[in-house]
């Protein structure tokens, strides 16, 4: 079975750090580029970053570039998203997600999510 | 644009039609394939639509979606009681880079 399981997530102060985790299973990993999602709470969906398959391309959203890192493992098969200088307002639910074999933005496959609260 | 538009929310009774719109620019809609998400509460968001139009397996036929020039729309057909849910639509957008979401549009079921 396809699976995303994400972890890492808590409460942490502003201007703190996180590492979150996305273990995949059932794929092959090292075959799709892979994305992070957020969701604040009672809000839509904000993209975050994306990785290539490779590692050797990234992309973040402007809110975040200077302060989160992508990376991933894939003999590991797992994502990472390295995140710094945290804000209130990166408080949400982090989604790790795969593309589809049909385009390479449609996330078919999602994890579960890991919640991050940031606050004093 | 960081954000695509949609309206805010659509309604219907069981069985009729429920149209959503999404609304792009020429570096993301107007340029790239169109996807639909379908979130029902406290759940991930789960791919409807990809590619403007096309469904994944599994994803029922009274889904349907379409692209024209930078705006792109979602049709439910027959709507059921299990459609109620946020659909948010989403895009590549080639000049920032980034992957842009829809507002999303809460669809009830009345």
């Amino acid at each position: 079975e396809e699976q995303l399981v994400e972890s890492g997530g808590g409460l942490v102060k502003p201007g703190g750090s996180l590492r979150l985790s996305c273990a995949a299973s059932g794929f092959s990993f090292n075959y799709y580029s892979m994305h992070w999602v957020r969701q604040a709470p009672g809000k839509g969906l904000e993209w975050v970053s994306a990785i290539s398959p490779t590692g050797h391309h990234l992309y973040y959203a402007d809110s975040v570039r200077g302060r989160f890192t992508i990376s991933r493992d894939n003999p590991e098969t797992s994502l990472f998203l390295h995140m710094i200088g945290l804000r209130a307002e990166d408080s949400a639910v982090y989604y790790c997600a795969r593309p589809g074999d049909g385009s390479e933005t449609a996330l078919d496959l999602w994890g579960q999510g890991t919640v991050v609260t940031v606050s004093s | 644009q960081s954000v695509l538009p949609q309206s805010p929310s659509a309604s219907g009774t069981p069985g009729q039609r429920v149209t959503i719109f999404c609304s792009g620019s020429s570096s993301n809609i107007g340029r790239n394939p169109v996807h639909w998400y379908q979130q029902l509460p406290r759940t991930a968001p789960k791919l409807l639509i990809f590619s403007n139009d096309r469904r994944p397996s599994g994803v029922p036929d009274r889904f349907s979606g379409s692209k024209s020039g930078s705006s792109a729309s979602l049709a439910i057909l027959g709507l059921q009681s299990e459609d109620e849910a946020v659909y948010f639509c989403a895009a590549w957008d080639d000049t920032l880079e980034v992957l842009v979401f829809g507002t999303g549009t809460e669809v009830t079921v009345l």
